[in-house]
């Protein structure tokens, strides 16, 4: 079965750094989204990306979050200056279309800012 | 504002037990609805969906649902679970209305099955 991956698994950083946290949709997916998970609470939506731009962002996805599609097959999330509240475990997930009835998550990447 | 509740954040069972997680979400227009499954160290996967039809769904690996929509529930449950069916549990919504397709999801149960 296809699979999303995401890359590293583990990320660890320094407040104020900036962090790129990568994925690899599946193939012939056009709809990419991120979620996250801070330890003990509920799966959130960040953003929703599709045709080269964002459709659909959360109130969490602040100017400090930015997302892009840079060569065709990977889609990274940006968080220009990290902060202590950042540390989640953020999930990459596609789909073929645009309803969910297809939609694949990846395994996430956990992200600790110290 | 749209939310989904899963009212029991932690169940333990024995093997063979039967199981039934409760899922209620809070929006008055049409809905999908979704259970998911986190296995320790793994990713988040579809175990079943409610688009349209049959309120009764069934998924994978022996669970089905079933969308009761005057209680805006969508429950999930197996007759017999076992030691592998231990992982985290998600209930979801998209406000298919509101034309978007973020998902809204649940807090999560975690599940533990006993040998």
């Amino acid at each position: 079965e296809p699979e999303v991956t995401q890359t590293p698994s583990h990320q660890v950083t320094q407040m104020g750094q900036e962090v790129i946290l990568r994925c690899v949709p599946i193939s012939n997916h056009l709809y990419f989204y991120w979620y996250r998970q801070i330890l003990g609470q509920k799966v959130e939506f960040l953003v929703s990306f599709y045709n080269n731009e964002i459709s659909e962002k959360s109130e969490i996805f602040d100017d400090q979050f930015s997302v892009e599609r840079p060569d065709g097959s990977n889609f990274t999330l940006k968080i220009r200056s990290t902060k202590l509240e950042d540390s989640a475990m953020y999930f990459c997930a596609s789909s073929e279309g645009r309803s969910n009835e297809k939609l694949f998550f990846g395994s996430g990447t956990q992200l600790s800012v110290l | 504002a749209q939310s989904v509740s899963q009212h029991n954040h932690h169940v333990i069972l024995s093997e063979a037990a039967s199981l039934e997680l409760g899922c209620n979400y809070s929006y008055g227009g049409t809905v999908n609805l979704f259970w998911y499954v986190q296995y320790p160290g793994q990713h988040l996967q579809l175990l079943l969906k409610y688009f349209s039809g049959d309120p009764l769904v069934k998924g994978i690996k022996g669970f089905e649902a079933e969308f009761i929509k005057s209680k805006f529930s969508f429950n999930l449950r197996k007759p017999s679970v076992q030691w592998s069916d231990t992982a985290e549990y998600f209930c979801a919504v998209n406000a298919r209305s509101k034309n978007t397709d973020k998902l809204i999801f649940g807090t999560g149960t975690r599940l533990q099955v006993f040998p």
